[in-house]
């Protein structure tokens, strides 16, 4: 199976911090990755698609790249509703993985 | 509008069964692949089994999470827009709320919507 490894586990930023959370596989998932954003006790929400393609109405300021083994989500300008914790999600292999999670808090 | 309806949860005793129900609304069922996710209160997400349409090989592809294969089925009725996890020789460890998801749009494969309320299972004598 592969394994998603996310870093770091938790994050403290500001408002208006650039954020960048990392996600590795252990094999070679192409493009075929995902981005959540869960709040606590909500349900995850998609952010991002084929590792870089933004879901329709999510702002502008997530963007995600990489491809093969590495990727980035990255938040350019941190906001209040962005405080959340962030999984990546491999869909190139059943079975499909997640990674395990990365907080991002107020500092 | 989407609605994924999960029902079937509840508390269950080490070695025993459970069968989640997850009823669907608001798109064209068939069409779309569907999976079930659970998470631990207070952990990370676990993606469990999924039923998918494989277009290239024009067959039903499904999977398992390592964690469950052989104990649980994951199945569908298109007739009732209703996708099934029957879950067998239960463990503590498989206590979770689980959610119903559905395919973002067919052909997509990733997850794009997850029910809103999730079903939760306890096992435990």
């Amino acid at each position: 199976d592969i394994q998603m490894t996310q870093s770091p586990s938790t994050l403290s930023a500001s408002v208006g911090d650039r954020v960048t959370i990392t996600c590795r596989a252990s094999q070679n998932v192409k493009s075929w990755l995902a981005w959540y954003q869960q709040k606590p006790g909500k349900a995850p929400k998609l952010l991002m698609f084929k590792a870089s393609t933004l879901e329709s109405g999510v702002p502008s300021r997530f963007s995600g790249s990489g491809s093969g083994t590495e990727f980035t989500l990255t938040i350019s300008s941190l906001q209040p509703d962005d405080f959340a914790t962030y999984y990546c999600q491999q869909y190139d292999t059943y079975p499909w993985t997640f990674g395990q999670g990365t907080k991002v808090e107020i500092k | 509008e989407v609605q994924l309806v999960e029902s079937g949860g509840g508390l269950v005793q080490p070695g025993g069964s459970l069968r989640l129900s997850c009823v669907a609304s608001g798109f064209t069922f068939h069409d779309h692949g569907m999976h079930w996710v659970r998470q631990v209160p207070g952990k990370g997400l676990e993606w469990v089994s999924g039923i998918n349409w494989d277009t290239l090989r024009n067959t039903v592809s499904i999977g398992y999470a390592a964690s469950v294969r052989g104990r649980f089925t994951i199945s569908r009725d298109n007739a009732k827009n209703s996708v099934y996890l029957q879950m067998n020789s239960l463990r503590t460890d498989d206590t979770a709320l689980y959610y119903c998801a559905k395919e973002a749009h067919s052909g997509a494969w990733y997850i794009g919507h997850y029910s809103g309320q999730g079903t939760l299972v306890t096992v435990s004598s």
